[in-house]
C-alpha cells in the first residue's frame, strides 16, 4: 500500500529557504504517467498546487510560485523534495505531498507538514 | 487564469438529506474536474475524477456530473461521516497545472 510521509523544517525565518522531503513507500517511483506533487493549504484556506516532478526528473510548477520553487526526485532513496526560497509569512501553511493519478488528480496524500514562517 | 467558484460556502443539513454542491469554472474546462472531501486535521480524499468517475472505495451515494463550466457533486442520504469540507479541482491538459475551488463546508 502506497504511503507518503513529509519531513523537514517546521519553522522558517523570513527570507530563508524551506526544504521538505516526501518519503515514498509501497510503490515504485519509476511508473510512467504518474507525477509526484507538492500542495499546500494556508490556515483555514483552500488548497494550492505548488508543482510536480516525474520520475525522469522533469518538473512543472504553478506559475505563481515558479520563480521560487524547485522540486526534485531521487528514485534511489524513494523520495522527492521541495525547496521554496524567499519565504514570507504568506507561505505559512500545511504542506502536503501527493501522487497524481494518470489524469492528474490526487489519490494518495501524505499527512501534511506544518510550516510556519516567523522571525 | 481559470477560476473555480464553489457555492454555497456553507450548508447546514440533516442526516438522510440529499445535497448538491456546485462548482463553476470561469472558462470551459471540458471534463477535467474532480472533487475531494476533507475532514479536520486530515489530508483531502479524492472522491470523483474526470467529472463522474468514483475513486476507489467511494460509496455510490456520491455522484459527480456536469461539463464545460458547470459541475455538481450530489450526495444522496447524508451519513454522519459526510459532514466535511468539499473542494473541486480542475486540471489543465499539458503542461500539468491545476487549481482548486475555495470549498463548501457541510455542517450538521
Amino acid at each position: 500500500q502506497l504511503q507518503l510521509q513529509e519531513s523537514g523544517s517546521g519553522l522558517v525565518r523570513p527570507s530563508q529557504t524551506l526544504s521538505l522531503t516526501c518519503l515514498v513507500s509501497g510503490d515504485s517511483m519509476n511508473s510512467g504517467g504518474f507525477s509526484w506533487n507538492w500542495l499546500r493549504q494556508a490556515p483555514g484556506q483552500g488548497l494550492e498546487w505548488i508543482g510536480c516532478v516525474y520520475h525522469s526528473g522533469r518538473a512543472y510548477y504553478n506559475p505563481s510560485l515558479e520563480r521560487r520553487a524547485t522540486i526534485s526526485v531521487d528514485t534511489s532513496t524513494h523520495s522527492f523534495s521541495l525547496n521554496l526560497t524567499s519565504m514570507t509569512a504568506a507561505d505559512t501553511a500545511l504542506y502536503f505531498c501527493a501522487k497524481s493519478t494518470g489524469s492528474f488528480f490526487f489519490a494518495s496524500w501524505g499527512q501534511g507538514s506544518l510550516v510556519s514562517v516567523s522571525a | 487564469e481559470i477560476v473555480l467558484t464553489q457555492s454555497p460556502a456553507t450548508l447546514s443539513l440533516s442526516l438522510g438529506e440529499r445535497v448538491t454542491l456546485s462548482c463553476r469554472a470561469s472558462q470551459n474546462i471540458g471534463n477535467y474536474l474532480g472533487w475531494y472531501q476533507q475532514k479536520p486535521g486530515q489530508a483531502p480524499r479524492l472522491l470523483i475524477y474526470d467529472v463522474s468517475k468514483r475513486a476507489a472505495g467511494v460509496p455510490p451515494r456520491f455522484t459527480g456530473s456536469g461539463s464545460g463550466t458547470d459541475f455538481s457533486l450530489t450526495i444522496d442520504s447524508l451519513e454522519p461521516e459526510d459532514f466535511a469540507i468539499y473542494f473541486c479541482q480542475r486540471r489543465a491538459g499539458w503542461p500539468p497545472m491545476c487549481s482548486f475551488g475555495q470549498g463548501t463546508r457541510l455542517e450538521i
